[in-house]
């Protein structure tokens, strides 16, 4: 099956650094990723909808400048937390369509998810 | 309301014991549905897609019932490794993006 690699797979950091997580399909193109975050007991809240070549599609509620995504290419698509705080520690998940944007595509292929605990 | 609903649970169940979960969503619109597992501090991944007609899977049996907006999972003679989080997921029509239910989880204890 699909694969979607994330790195790094946990990072700890520090109040105000800011920390980069990647997401890759490793043997498929994804015009479109997700980037979902969930916190304990929780379900999985989308944040955005990073789309190859065009700007990230945010939820409400989701600051674009604090989580900034970049799909440059259509295996890769990075999201960047910037001025980490601690409410900020979280898992985050990726995950990927396989096919064309705007295509009702059946299944998603998730990454395994980065764990960020800023200090 | 939230669009996608399920009874958190923990729902504790012995080896071999037949359990169910429901989901209910909101969206009349909805046009697919997934049953997802996701085991702690894990990704979520896919257990199967649910069929108008209903379809099983092994041990897992899957319904959709349009009528009155739900669908269920239903695993029989549990094994200690069903122990999970099952994660409901309804797409809407004409979309691609899902949402996803808050989870149902399963503890099967020997």
């Amino acid at each position: 099956g699909a694969v979607v690699s994330q790195h790094p797979s946990w990072v700890i950091c520090k109040s105000g650094t800011s920390v980069k997580i990647e997401c890759r399909s490793l043997d498929f193109q994804a015009t479109t990723m997700f980037w979902y975050r969930q916190f304990p007991k929780q379900s999985l809240m989308l944040m955005a909808t990073s789309n190859e070549g065009s700007k990230a599609t945010y939820e409400q509620g989701v600051e674009k400048d604090k989580f900034l995504i970049n799909h440059a290419s259509l295996t890769l698509s990075t999201l960047t937390v910037t001025s980490a705080h601690p409410e900020d520690s979280s898992f985050y998940i990726c995950s990927a369509l396989p096919g064309l944007a705007g295509a009702e595509q059946e299944t998603q292929y998730f990454g395994p998810g980065t764990r960020l605990l800023v200090l | 309301r939230k669009e996608v609903e399920q009874d958190p649970g923990p729902f504790n169940v012995p080896e071999g014991a037949t359990v169910a979960f429901n989901c209910t969503y909101s969206n009349s619109a909805s046009q697919s549905f997934f049953w997802y597992r996701q085991d702690c501090r894990k990704e979520p991944k896919l257990l199967m897609s649910v069929y108008s007609s209903g379809n099983e899977d092994g041990r897992f049996t899957a319904q959709l019932n349009r009528a009155s907006q739900y669908i269920s999972l239903l695993i029989r003679d549990s094994k200690l490794s069903d122990s999970a989080t099952y994660l409901c997921v309804v797409k809407n029509q004409g979309s691609y993006i899902p949402t996803f239910g808050r989870g149902t989880s399963l503890i099967v204890h020997p």
